[in-house]
């Protein structure tokens, strides 16, 4: 298996600009997530979907931030309109089934710099 | 609320001695606890977990940890320490209950000394 797929992996874009993130995650695997890393606020988690269907977004940091996932095998995460504070690495995780000890995979993620 | 505290956010070693990375965790159930490794630019990927099924947890890479109820901590240790173990190192926390959120710690970073 390929494991996690995400793109870009980097991003280099202005502020105001709609920034889209993308995630592959591994075939089979029911849960996706999104986090987020910064040097100052660490592993974030934003939002994890559970089989196509968004289950906990109270991470999102705010409007600027939507997630979709429209089949098992792509997401998203969107930015609009992006500002510098946005600037770090996100990354995509997935995990096989339910129960808090299942492994989550992560992918190699993408480093988005907002000017 | 669950929380991971990482004691320590760099450690240096010289290679071929100890290894011991904190970690201490705040759980109001039965936790699950996990320690990860992130390469320079690369994603985080499992060192080892503890699922109640043994205190004593070995992972990959010659990594162990262990768990100890009564100190509420998981600390990790290696033996002896390779130019290859440099890394950011994390702890993270889940919830018994099955919600799928990990809480990681704030990471530690190591560095070996040749």
């Amino acid at each position: 298996d390929a494991g996690v797929i995400q793109s870009p992996r980097h991003e280099v874009t202005e502020m105001g600009q709609e920034v889209t993130l993308r995630c592959k995650p591994i075939s089979g695997h029911d849960y996706l997530f999104w986090y987020r890393q910064t040097m100052m606020r660490g592993l974030e988690l934003l939002i994890y979907f559970n089989n196509n269907v968004p289950i906990d977004d109270s991470g999102m940091p705010e409007d600027r931030f939507s997630a979709k996932m429209p089949n098992a095998s792509f997401s998203t995460l969107k930015i609009q309109p992006s500002e510098p504070r946005d600037s770090a690495v996100y990354f995509c995780a997935s995990s096989l089934r339910a129960g808090g000890y299942n492994e989550q995979f992560f992918g190699p993620g993408t480093r988005l710099t907002v000017l | 609320a669950q929380s991971v505290t990482q004691l320590g956010s760099h450690v240096s070693v010289s290679e071929g001695a100890l290894v011991l990375l904190r970690c201490n965790y705040s759980s109001s159930v039965p936790p699950y606890l996990f320690w990860y490794v992130q390469y320079p630019n690369q994603g985080l990927q499992l060192l080892l977990k503890y699922t109640s099924a043994a205190t004593l947890v070995k992972g990959i890479n010659g990594f162990e940890a262990e768990f100890k109820k009564s100190e509420t901590s998981f600390h990790l240790t290696k033996p002896s320490a390779h130019m290859s173990d440099a890394a950011e190192y994390f702890c993270a926390v889940s919830d018994y209950q099955g919600a799928q959120k990990l809480v990681f710690g704030q990471g530690t970073r190591l560095t070996i000394n040749p």
